[in-house]
């Protein structure tokens, strides 16, 4: 039962243009999300979060969009980089006290020159 | 500061052996977490620790075990080792139970890549 999914397992960008990469949950009780990037060899690294209050959260090229009715949210990278070339995993805590991190599968994002 | 650390960064076994992977969370962190990344799959939660008791547990069969020491640090075992459990395991750590919003999430150590031939 994958209550996080990403539908999209890759995704290629011109350098300059925007990615988006898209995320959808299953879960209601899902407040608050998380926009994780790993590198090969390396651990995922924390990108943007956005709680179930807010509708949108941006920090420099990163902005992530939640729409809660349709329970999905996008990551927008804006411009796109050569180094953003990564797996990019979405994630989701549930309501309460802290939990366990639920991750979509990843979508692996390639900028090209 | 140290970030979480994990050791030993690659381990070959065969199967039907068994394999300790150990992780070092950020000092202050009282929580650890394991996941599995197979080939082609996503973070697959496997075992989450607080304050040395294990709070949650993903869909994984018995012989995935492991423990959290005094010190926080953890150790994951898997008995009995099946090839598909090739894979990279990745540990994280986070504050408190109630604090891990404000930590945004986990902090993930570099993994250890698990081969059984």
């Amino acid at each position: 039962d994958q209550q996080v999914k990403q539908n999209s397992p890759s995704l290629s960008v011109q350098e300059g243009r925007i990615s988006i990469l898209n995320c959808d949950y299953t879960n209601s009780m899902f407040d608050y999300f998380l926009w994780y990037k790993k590198y090969p060899a390396e651990g995922p690294t924390f990108l943007i979060s956005i709680s179930s209050i807010k509708d949108k959260n941006e920090d420099g090229r990163f902005t992530v969009f939640l729409n809660k009715s349709a329970k999905h949210l996008s990551l927008h990278i804006v411009p796109s980089q050569p180094g953003d070339s990564a797996v990019y995993f979405c994630a989701a805590i549930p309501t309460g006290t802290a939990s366990k991190l639920t991750f979509g599968t990843g979508t692996r994002l390639q900028v090209t020159l | 500061e140290a970030g979480v650390t994990q050791s030993p960064t690659h381990l070959i076994k065969t199967r039907g052996q068994q394999a300790t992977l150990r992780c070092s969370p950020i000092s202050g962190h009282t929580s650890v977490y394991w996941y599995q990344q197979a080939l082609g799959l996503g973070l697959q939660f496997l075992l989450w620790y607080d304050e040395g008791e294990e709070r949650n547990r993903g869909n994984f069969p018995p012989r995935f075990s492991g423990r959290q020491f005094p010190n926080y640090s953890s150790e994951l075992n898997v008995n009995a080792l099946e090839l598909e459990d090739s894979a990279l395991y990745l540990c994280a750590s986070s504050g408190s139970r109630d604090r891990a919003r404000a930590n945004y999430g986990y902090t993930f150590g570099s993994g250890t890549r698990l081969t059984v031939v």
